[in-house]
């Protein structure tokens, strides 16, 4: 199962927006209702940000969302702060029954 | 408070083995699936293996295939993976997860995780 694609990294100013694209195949991302994206600050467990494209956990910030178009799926971030600094990192249920993540991608606020 | 502990992490040789294990607490161990996801130094996630909240069906990642194994034990909270033929590849930190709802969806608590060095 090859890793989904992500952009190595992304930058933005605070309180501009950024977006984050992770794109599979029919098989993962097209294919299923189930991508997830974590937020991982250096040397801590990842943080769920996003659950099943669009969906917020609780206590997260309304300045995450998701959203999936055919095999791609992406992560806006709006109002950047200077703590959304971290890598992310997007996730697929697959039709082989297992997990794949993206390669991560990691934010700059400049 | 959901609480997720590993534990078993360390320095094994090449070819060795080692088990790792995951102390569940704050909700209803059985109900959840639960994973181990691992993270190479400077990499990024890499999904390992799953398994179902009664524990009957299990899944992993090719790479681990036929060397690693996991288990649970729902009488006493634990998720355990049992890991042999280590190779240098299999370096990294270690977490385990719980699954938010279903199997394999997303997972809405890690733990801390626990380091384990393949090196000779």
């Amino acid at each position: 199962q090859s890793a989904l694609t992500q952009p190595a990294s992304v930058s933005g100013s605070p309180g501009q927006s950024i977006t984050i694209s992770c794109t599979g195949t029919n098989s993962d991302v097209g294919g299923y209702n189930y991508v997830s994206w974590y937020r991982q600050h250096p040397g801590k467990a990842p943080k769920l940000m996003i659950y099943e494209v669009s969906n917020r956990p609780s206590g997260v910030s309304n300045r995450f969302s998701g959203s999936k178009s055919d095999n791609t799926a992406s992560l806006t971030i709006s109002g950047l702060q200077a703590e959304d600094e971290a890598d992310y990192y997007c996730s697929s249920h697959t039709s082989s029954s297992t997990l794949v993540f993206g390669g991560g991608t990691k934010l700059t606020v400049l | 408070e959901v609480q997720l502990l590993e534990s078993g992490g360390g320095l094994v040789q090449p070819g060795g083995s080692l088990r790792l294990s995951c102390a569940a607490s704050g909700f209803t161990f059985r109900s959840y699936a639960m994973s181990w996801v691992r993270q190479a130094p400077g990499k990024g996630l890499e999904w390992v293996s799953g398994i179902r909240g009664s524990g009957g069906s299990t899944y992993y990642a090719d790479s681990v295939k036929g060397r690693f194994s996991i288990s649970r034990d729902n009488s006493k909270s634990t998720l355990d993976l049992q890991m042999n033929s280590l190779r240098a590849e299999d370096t990294a930190v270690y977490y385990c997860a719980k699954d938010r709802l279903g199997f394999l969806v997303s997972f809405d608590y890690w733990g801390q995780g626990t380091l384990v060095t393949v090196s000779s």
